[in-house]
């Protein structure tokens, strides 16, 4: 099984700052990984998959980069909506697996 | 759009089995593959499985004893049943579409599933 190692556990960005979400993978998983975005209360929500392709209504400022064992989601200018956990997760081998999340806060 | 909606009861006891209904709206149940995710209460999420509607399944290893996924075509549903359950499995239980068998969009709002006696 691959193990993704997510970090930091919490980010502090203050608004209109650029957050930035590391995700390292036990094995490569080459571009194959994606970038959930979740809310309290909410059901996950897919930003970024193959890495750095933003999905359907995904704002701008959103980015993904990385292949192999890092990735990063680059948020460019942290919005009040933006502040959530997030998690990555990699499809290159079975079973799926997810990262323990980066939960990004207020500062 | 897609709209999926988990059903189920809500508490579980020890021992016996859990089984949770996802109502597909939005997409045939055919197009896809469709899969089952959990989330214990305040931890990360696991992927317990995923089903075709032609009864192809894959199952996490660490569950494949205990789980059974199936599709049923004539309502659009596809549902859940995790046997001889603990504590353990106390989880907010997910349904979501798999896009090309690798990522998850979209999920269903989950449904908080606890076991206790």
């Amino acid at each position: 099984e691959i193990v993704m190692t997510q970090s930091p556990a919490t980010l502090y960005v203050s608004p209109g700052e650029r957050a930035t979400l590391s995700c390292r993978t036990s094995q490569s998983v080459s571009s194959s990984l994606a970038w959930y975005q979740q809310k309290p209360g909410q059901a996950p929500r897919l930003l970024i998959y193959a890495a750095s392709t933003r999905a359907t209504g995904i704002p701008a400022r959103f980015s993904g980069s990385g292949s192999g064992t890092e990735f990063t989601l680059t948020i460019s200018s942290l919005q009040s909506e933006d502040f959530a956990l997030y998690y990555c997760q990699q499809y290159n081998n079975w079973p799926r697996t997810f990262g323990q999340g980066t939960k990004v806060e207020i500062k | 759009q897609v709209q999926l909606q988990e059903s189920g009861p809500g508490l579980v006891k020890p021992s016996e089995t859990l089984s949770l209904t996802c109502t597909v709206s939005g997409a045939s149940i055919t197009t896809y593959f469709w899969s089952w995710i959990r989330q214990p209460p305040g931890k990360g999420l696991e992927w317990i499985g995923h089903v075709f509607h032609r009864g192809s399944t894959n199952y996490n290893p660490s569950l494949k004893s205990r789980v059974t996924i199936s599709v049923d075509t004539s309502k659009n549903q596809f549902s859940l049943k995790l046997s001889s359950v603990t504590a353990a499995d106390t989880a907010i239980y997910y349904c979501a579409r798999v896009e090309n068998l690798d990522w998850f969009d979209p999920w269903g709002q989950g449904t908080l599933v606890t076991v206790s006696s």
